[in-house]
């Protein structure tokens, strides 16, 4: 069985900073997502990889596969970038979810 | 594509009541999962349909719990009797290409069993 830990739990940053969440897994996957859940909200796809990285918008998503980790960094953070952040290892139908990290962005 | 539709997107009911969740998963993927998300457990996998048919249901937690896909574009969670315990946030998710790709969440469903 896959164990994903994610790091921080939580994290507070001032808007503007840059800020970068982990993501370890115990098994070789094929693939690892990135998911955005907002209070009270439905879970959104941010990314899905394979290997190296990915970008959208402020948003960038690395895997080192041998190393089996992958991190998710947000650049000039935004109020609205507050969510909770899950990492979750393996394709849609093998997924193990992270614990994942509540992160706050204060104005 | 209007995403993975669920409802609906609250629902209270007294225990020993049934409650149905619906999904309509995107258009022209073959597979779909239905999840619960606690405080306590975080996401877990209840079942796994591939083309319409349940692949993987070890994560049930019950008889009172089950699932149906008619057919491509509709599936249903059914929990009879409800208990509080049952309390969660249900997610449906669909994927293409047998589920080995990218997963695309609804918004939840957000059940509350008094």
């Amino acid at each position: 069985k896959n164990e994903v830990e994610q790091s921080p739990q939580n994290l507070t940053a001032q808007e503007g900073e840059f800020i970068t969440i982990n993501c370890s897994y115990s098994v070789g996957i094929s693939a690892l997502h990135w998911l955005q859940q907002h209070p009270g909200g439905g879970i959104v796809s941010l990314f899905m990889l394979s290997s190296g990285k990915k970008k959208h918008g402020r948003l960038i998503a690395t895997i080192n596969i041998q190393e089996k980790h992958s991190s998710l960094h947000i650049t000039a953070s935004h109020p609205r970038d507050s969510a909770v952040y899950i990492c979750a290892a393996g394709s849609a139908r093998q997924l193990t979810f992270g614990s994942g990290t509540q992160l706050t962005v204060l104005p | 594509d209007a995403g993975v539709i669920q409802s609906p997107r609250h629902e209270v009911t007294e225990m020993g009541q049934e409650v149905t969740l619906r999904c309509k998963p995107i258009s022209g993927h073959n597979s779909l999962f239905w999840y619960r998300q606690t405080m306590m457990r975080g996401l877990e996998l209840l079942i796994y349909f591939n083309n319409n048919v349940p692949i993987d249901d070890s994560g049930m937690p019950e008889d009172r719990f089950s699932a149906k896909m008619p057919n491509a574009s509709f599936s249903t969670l059914k929990i009879q009797p409800s208990e509080p315990r049952d309390s969660a946030v249900y997610f449906c998710a669909s994927s293409p290409s047998g589920g080995t790709g990218e997963a695309f969440f609804g918004q939840g469903t957000r059940l509350t069993v008094v």
